[in-house]
């Protein structure tokens, strides 16, 4: 079985601090995406990352598909009150249609 | 439509009665996915349908479970014989094709709590 391990489960900080969520699994994916769910909602999508060590950025995100594509890291730099959300890692497998998910990252930033 | 539409938003139930989840895709969107959320957790896959196949199901829980596909379009979970422990919020998804990394879009979902 597959599986995503988010850290931390919980983070809270205040308004202009930077962090890092991590995302690891001792499985290879043949991409991961990162996703931000808001109460109520479902998760929408940020971002994809494919080849091994790529990096992407998103504004004052930037996310990080690791060398061997088992791991993955989202940094926030001068974190927002708006950034406030639950942030999932989800990583697809080759051939595989479903996506398998770690348990998510509750991220709030204090004003 | 503009995105996936789930219904309906909220169900309470009582133990041991069936329930109906529906799901519409975005137009066009001929892969459909469902998965479950329990509270404070992450997303658990239940099963997707390329057009109205369902070529992997392999989530789905019990045989309580079932999902069907009509049309290429709406999708019906149903749990018979409803549990506390399927309280959850169940989650709908559509893409383009059913591909490895397609981007999936997710309805708002149902949140279903059972007494």
């Amino acid at each position: 079985t597959q599986l995503l391990e988010q850290s931390p489960q919980f983070l809270s900080i205040q308004e202009g601090e930077n962090l890092t969520v991590y995302c690891n699994s001792s499985s290879v994916f043949s991409s991961l995406q990162w996703y931000r769910q808001e109460p109520g909602e479902g998760p929408v999508l940020l971002v994809t990352v494919v080849t091994g060590g790529e990096v992407k950025k998103l504004k004052r995100l930037t996310f990080q598909f690791g060398d061997a594509r088992k791991d993955s890291s989202l940094h926030i730099t001068a974190a927002q009150p708006g950034d406030t959300g639950l942030y999932l890692c989800a990583g697809a497998s080759q051939g595989a249609q479903k996506l398998v998910f770690g348990q998510g990252t509750r991220l709030t930033i204090n004003p | 439509g503009a995105g996936v539409s789930q219904s309906p938003s909220n169900k309470v139930t009582e133990k041991g009665k069936d329930v109906e989840l529906r799901c519409d895709p975005i137009s066009g969107h001929t892969a459909l996915y469902w998965y479950r959320q329990r509270l404070g957790q992450g997303l658990e896959f239940l099963i997707y349908f390329q057009g109205n196949s369902a070529p992997d199901k392999s989530g789905l829980p019990s045989d309580r479970f079932s999902a069907e596909r009509t049309g290429e379009s709406v999708s019906t979970l149903t749990i018979q014989r409803t549990q506390q422990e399927d309280s959850a919020v169940y989650l709908c998804a559509s893409s383009l094709i059913a591909a490895t990394g397609e981007t999936q879009y997710f309805g708002p979902g149902t949140r279903l709590l059972v007494l």
